[in-house]
């Protein structure tokens, strides 16, 4: 039983492009998060929305935009791709956005921009 | 502000030998503190936190850290390695107030090798 799921694991794509990546979470978390992991594996949140709200969004081009349809699920959508989109994306979900935060990731979607 | 400092990108150590990795904070507020660990090709894992309370905090796997109010330290520790324990460890800082509020703050992460 996976706790937060991606999905695709791997997407290889031109520039230009438009792709979504989708997270769903069966842990019944109020809380979701999308995290960029570049080629240096630093890791930069990019969004967190709590109970279907924006509440956390970094300074991220708007061609990312997330959406939020029920607590459970948090996809991102990236328009007009470009090779600097190349990295891996994770999303994550806690149970509250403060106290103590415990977040748990999933498995990570390689994205490849060419 | 908060962000976190991690010394040295890379430690290698034999099977068996100790693990010290080593993490720094900044943060104006008191601070949640949190090591996670990425096996390849995985998403993260919690091994353990600090949010209030006892200053040594243990975690999965054998793994150990001590809060360091005065050093602004919270370097993660093992007695014993093993081989699988290679993995990238980061570590990471919150809190629960102010504009900081759900925001965590990564390292740039440690790669453990460890060698037979």
């Amino acid at each position: 039983d996976t706790a937060v799921s991606q999905t695709p694991k791997y997407l290889v794509t031109q520039m230009g492009n438009d792709k979504s990546i989708k997270c769903e979470q069966n842990l019944g978390h109020d809380t979701m998060y999308w995290y960029k992991q570049d080629s240096k594996k630093f890791l930069k949140i990019m969004f967190s929305y709590n109970n279907k709200e924006l509440i956390i969004n970094e300074t991220v081009p708007n061609r990312f935009s997330p959406k939020s349809p029920d607590k459970a699920h948090l996809n991102l959508h990236i328009n007009s791709l470009e090779l600097g989109d190349s990295a891996v994306y994770f999303c994550a979900s806690s149970q509250g956005a403060g106290l103590s935060n415990e977040q748990f990731f999933g498995p990570g979607t390689r994205l490849t921009v060419l | 502000a908060q962000s976190v400092t991690q010394l040295g990108s890379h430690v290698s150590v034999s099977e068996g030998a100790l693990v010290l990795l080593r993490c720094n904070y900044s943060s104006s507020v008191p601070p949640y503190l949190f090591w996670y660990v990425q096996y390849p090709n995985q998403g993260l894992q919690l091994l353990l936190k600090y949010t209030t309370g006892a200053t040594l905090v243990k975690g999965i796997n054998g793994f150990e850290a001590e809060f360091k109010k005065s050093e602004t330290s919270f370097h993660l520790t093992k007695p014993s390695a093993h081989m699988s324990d290679a993995a990238e460890y980061f570590c990471a800082v919150t809190s629960d107030r102010g504009s900081t509020l759900g925001r965590l703050y990564f390292g740039r992460g440690t790669q453990l090798t460890v060698w037979p």
